[in-house]
């Protein structure tokens, strides 16, 4: 199956601050990537939907000003947790599509964040 | 709404046992049905079903789509400990050009050896 990387896979930061989380689709075009939350032994919640070149679309719920996406080439897109706090330590994950109509979503490994 | 329920919630079952799970689903359109396994981290890809009736197969893993009944099932037969892990079930509601997925609950599977 295709392979999607998240970088970093663990990042611990102080409240406040700003982190970034990338995704790439390493080989294969993704034309849509998806950012999901997770909270322990629950499933996937999904945040946003991003396509490259456009805004991303928010799920309800999601303050699209503090989750700022970006898919800015068909390979890469990143999520910024800015301001972050206690309450935004979660293990995020983003997936990738190769296109529309038919298909499955691949998924990186995801990234577990900590805001102290 | 479109949503996905998944049953049982979790099981322990004994190396060797055959378990099957479940998956049933509302959604105003249907494009496809996923089941992922995921294990210390993100969900990998196991099965994608959009025909009914029409088996799957990878290994000691398979799994079958009933469009009418709305459902799916994920059969593990001589389950060993390496396929603990939580099952995903998810679907693909046909939402435009996104494609986003509708997720279930999952099914947390602790295989004892």
């Amino acid at each position: 199956g295709a392979v999607v990387s998240q970088h970093p896979s663990r990042v611990i930061c102080k409240s406040g601050t700003s982190v970034k989380i990338e995704c790439r689709s390493l080989d294969f075009q993704a034309t849509t990537m998806f950012w999901y939350r997770q909270f322990p032994k629950k499933s996937l919640m999904l945040m946003a939907t991003s396509n490259e070149g456009s805004k991303a679309t928010y799920e309800q719920g999601v303050e699209k000003d503090k989750f700022l996406i970006n898919h800015a080439s068909l390979t890469l897109s990143t999520l910024t947790v800015t301001s972050a706090h206690p309450e935004d330590s979660s293990f995020y994950i983003c997936s990738a599509k190769g296109g529309p109509g038919v298909g499955e979503q691949f998924f990186g490994p995801g990234t577990r964040l900590t805001v102290l | 709404e479109d949503k996905v329920v998944q049953s049982p919630l979790s099981l322990v079952v004994h190396e060797g046992d055959t378990v099957t799970l479940n998956c049933s689903y509302e959604v105003t359109n249907f494009r496809s049905l996923l089941w992922y396994k995921q294990e210390k981290k993100a969900p990998t890809f196991l099965f994608m079903l959009t025909s009914s009736g029409i088996e799957k197969k990878s290994g000691r893993l398979s799994s079958i789509l009933d469009k009418k009944e709305l459902s799916s099932i994920l059969n593990i037969t001589a389950t060993q400990t390496g396929d603990s892990a939580i099952y995903l079930c998810a679907v693909d509601p046909l939402l435009g050009y996104g494609n986003k997925l509708v997720f279930g609950a999952g099914t947390i599977l602790r295989v004892k050896s």
